[in-house]
């Protein structure tokens, strides 16, 4: 079945760092790929997605590129702030299915 | 927050009792979910509904059920909860027509005993 696999945390990082969350995907046909952010005591939160291969998701200064080739879609910053500090999910939605699968996650610390 | 209301946001229960976890949205959307959160799982699907008067199982859906009696309301019951039970839950909606995108709830933090 389809799966979603992610680098194990914590990463801890310093203010203005550059950020790179590994995640990995094993789906039939062309899966949406998405990336969802849960802060402190909070739900999660749509992050960014795309939907088909080369496809370049980006939002609040994140991006992913959806590689249909190597199956993955890594998340990037290039100056991380300590606002960030969260926990990062990587998610799929199979072609037609209904069903989202999600990583582990990843929490993130980063220090001022 | 508007879209997403799950009730209660904290339960405690002993081992065998039973209860009922409330969503209500008010986005007008077809689909939703719940989910379970528990460290180093990520998140586990339990039901899913695609539509009002439809439901499916997802992952994990042993020792739960679920009803969708309207197009607004998706309710998750423990019927005899268990420890291993004890979790984070989450409502969420698909934001489109079966995209993906999902809006969730604040959560409901249960704990058995």
């Amino acid at each position: 079945g389809d799966s979603v696999t992610q680098m194990e945390g914590p990463v801890t990082l310093s203010e203005e760092a550059f950020l790179t969350i590994n995640c990995t995907y094993t789906a039939t046909g062309y899966p949406s790929l998405f990336w969802y952010v849960q802060y402190p005591g909070e739900g999660l939160q749509l992050l960014l997605k795309a939907t088909k291969a080369d496809d370049k998701g980006s939002n609040k200064g994140f991006e992913a590129t959806y590689r249909k080739e190597t199956t993955s879609f890594h998340l990037e910053k290039g100056s991380v702030q300590v606002s960030d500090s969260a926990v990062y999910f990587c998610a799929l939605r199979g072609t037609g299915g209904f069903k989202t699968i999600f990583g582990a996650g990843t929490r993130l610390f980063v220090k001022a | 927050n508007a879209g997403v209301t799950q009730t209660p946001k904290f339960q405690v229960l002993k081992t065998g009792q039973s209860m009922t976890l409330q969503c209500a949205q008010d986005m007008n959307h077809n689909s939703m979910y719940w989910y379970r959160q528990d460290p180093g799982m990520g998140l586990r699907l339990i039901y899913y509904s695609a539509s009002e008067g439809t439901t499916d199982k997802g992952e994990v859906p042993n020792g739960y059920n679920v009803s969708r009696l309207n197009k607004r309301e998706f309710s998750l019951r423990l019927e005899s909860a268990a420890p291993s039970q004890t979790s984070v839950y989450f409502c969420a909606v698909d934001l489109g027509d079966n995209t993906g995108e999902l809006f969730f709830g604040e959560g409901s933090r249960l704990t058995v005993l």
